[in-house]
């Protein structure tokens, strides 16, 4: 399979554990976003990456959160502290930007509830 | 005001049934506009990129307007596997991707 993988496909954790979730793009793929879903909701953005360099972050992402993207390959996201409200699901997204085309495919997410 | 606003519904249609979804946005520096479809419990899946010239893709229309600052998508002869989530999703300035909150489709027997 060569899509967008994530891992793990469902995490369970207590309320401030600290949780890192990964995911894989599309190889050669030079760009990787990481949003957030909740139910009845559009996926809102947490942060990309074009290669390793982390060009943008929402205000969503409080000071819990940290991305990686070491080498421009796979990244991290990890969450420090959670709380309740951070039970969503993150998706991960990859694209390759071309001539100012880009088309972005999604991992099929990581489903975390904090308990 | 939102990004990107759309019409949540639920639309529930008839089976053969063409319906139509909008879209606005707004940010007029936007530069590249898509269609994503979601499943209940699915990850977004690409349906169409939407050109200025607008596009069709088999059973389905995009259109934009870059004036009224809207996107449309159009689906003839509706299907049962029709039935999902269309998500709008608009390329900004800040090029990253901003998503609306979808319109949910019910496709009826």
């Amino acid at each position: 399979d060569t899509g967008v993988s994530q891992d793990p496909r469902h995490k369970i954790t207590k309320r401030g554990q600290n949780v890192t979730f990964r995911c894989d793009p599309i190889s050669e793929h030079n760009r990787l976003y990481w949003y957030r879903q909740t139910l009845g909701q559009g996926p809102e953005f947490l942060t990309y990456f074009q290669n390793e360099a982390q060009l943008e972050k929402s205000r969503l992402l409080s000071d819990r959160f940290s991305a990686e993207r070491p080498k421009g390959s796979f990244s991290t996201l990890e969450i420090q502290r959670t709380e309740q409200g951070d039970s969503a699901m993150y998706l991960c997204a990859s694209s390759l930007v071309l001539a100012d085309r880009e088309r972005a495919f999604f991992g099929q997410g990581t489903r975390l509830t904090v308990v | 005001r939102k990004e990107v606003e759309q019409d949540p519904g639920p639309f529930n249609v008839p089976e053969g049934a063409t319906v139509a979804f909008n879209c606005t946005y707004s940010n007029s520096a936007s530069q590249s506009f898509f269609w994503y479809r979601q499943d209940c419990r699915k990850e977004p899946k690409l349906l169409m990129s939407v050109y200025s010239s607008g596009n069709e893709d088999g059973r389905f229309t995009a259109q934009l307007n870059r004036a009224s600052q809207y996107i449309s998508l159009l689906i003839r002869d509706s299907k049962l596997s029709d039935s999902a989530t269309y998500l709008c999703v608009v390329i900004g300035s800040a090029r990253q991707l901003t998503f609306g909150s979808g319109t949910q489709l019910t496709v009826l027997p």
